[in-house]
Formats: C-alpha cells, structure tokens, sequence
C-alpha cells in the first residue's frame, strides 16, 4: 500500500537559518510522482512542485531545493536563508500510476519561522 | 485567469440541517476531489470524480453526498447525518487522476 511519513510534526527556526523537512513514501509501483504544497496561515494548499519516478534530478527554485533519493524513498525539501513568509504547514504527496487511490498525503510538518 | 473557487468562506449549519458546498473550475480538469480538514490535522478524503457523471467514495464518504452534473462543477453537501461536520473542507482538481492537483481556497463549516 502506498504511504507517506513526514516525521517531523513541527519545526522552529530563526529567520536566514536553513531547514530540511523530510518524506519518506512506500509504494509497489515502478512510475509516480511525489508533490510539495504549502498551506499558508489562509489555509489554501498551494502546489510547490511534482517529481516524476524516473527524474532523480534535485532541483533547486530560488531558496527552495528539493531532494529525491529512490534508494532511500525520499524526497526531502530544503529551505535555504528561512524568512518569517516561510512559516506554514508543508504536505508531501505520493501518487501512482497504476495502483492504489488518486493522492496520498503525508500528515504534514508545521514550519515556524521566528523574526 | 484560471483557478478553482469556493463558496462561501464561511458557513454555519444548524443542528439537522443540510448544506452544500460549492467549487467551480475553469481549468478544464476532468478530475476533482473534496478534502476534509480538522484543525492540526492532515486531509482525508471524502469524495472524487475522476469524469462527469461519475464519482467515488473516498476514505470518510459518510454523511457527505456530491454530484457531477458539469465538468466545472462538483458541489458537496453536508447531510444532517453528518454528526461532526465542523471542519475545514477543500476542493482541488487536476487535468487527470493522479495528476497534479490544485487547491481551491476552501470553505470552513461552523455548527451553531
């Protein structure tokens, strides 16, 4: 069954520290894609970015990295030089090609980041 | 410009009382999805539709109907045997399931 562990459930930072917020899947399929989102104090989840199975590339957007490591199933995301704008609940999300249900989300990690 | 909408922000049900939730898209998405959220916690699934006029039960369908009756349109109501419904309520879609989804504003529901 797929699944996905975000063992983190908060993290304080001070503002310009980095920080890393882990994932860890589990999944029988060979093809899927792990997502990002960000939820805001607002509330809307706001997609950060998709990575595909077969693309272990990390990628790196502005202050953002994200890390995908089939080896060890994960996909880690990075935080360089945190700002206060930063502070939020970050989800990782698994979906397969050809089993199990549409998304699974991850249980979330609350990030706050303190002036 | 393209995206998903919710309404209303806010809305408060009475005991017994049924009420709907909207979400529109004017993305084109064939897929859309509702989510419900409680305060701390993660999402759960309450219902999909991965094509117009068809839909499935996802993890806690009950006391939760939905219908797809427009490919832009996929309302849900919250019936009175829903005995918890306080709860924030998200609906998403994506071009195709187990594509990418993407999140409308979400609609909080209050029991007075």
């Amino acid at each position: 069954a797929q699944k996905v562990t975000q063992a983190q459930t908060e993290i304080s930072v001070v503002e310009k520290e980095d920080v890393t917020l882990d994932c860890v899947y589990e999944t029988r399929d060979t093809t899927y894609y792990l997502f990002w989102y960000k939820q805001p104090p607002s509330g809307e989840l706001v997609f950060l970015i998709r990575r595909n199975s077969f693309d272990e590339q990390n990628e790196i957007s502005g202050r953002y990295s994200w890390n995908f490591q089939k080896s060890t199933s994960s996909f880690n995301f990075t935080i360089t030089a945190s700002q206060v704008v930063d502070s939020a609940v970050y989800f990782c999300a698994l979906s397969e090609r050809n089993y199990g249900q549409n998304f699974v989300f991850g249980p979330g990690t609350r990030l706050s980041v303190l002036p | 410009d393209g995206g998903i909408t919710q309404s209303p922000k806010y809305l408060f049900r009475k005991e017994g009382q049924n009420v709907t939730l909207s979400c529109e898209q004017n993305l084109n998405h064939d897929a859309m999805y509702w989510y419900r959220q409680d305060p701390g916690q993660g999402l759960r699934l309450i219902y999909y539709s991965q094509i117009v006029n068809d839909f499935q039960k996802g993890d806690i369908a009950e006391g939760y109907s939905v219908s797809r009756e427009k490919k832009e349109s996929f309302p849900l109501t919250v019936t009175s045997a829903q005995k918890n419904p306080t709860a924030f309520y998200l609906c998403a879609s994506s071009s195709h399931s187990r594509e990418t989804q993407y999140f409308g504003p979400g609609t909080r529901l209050l029991v007075l």
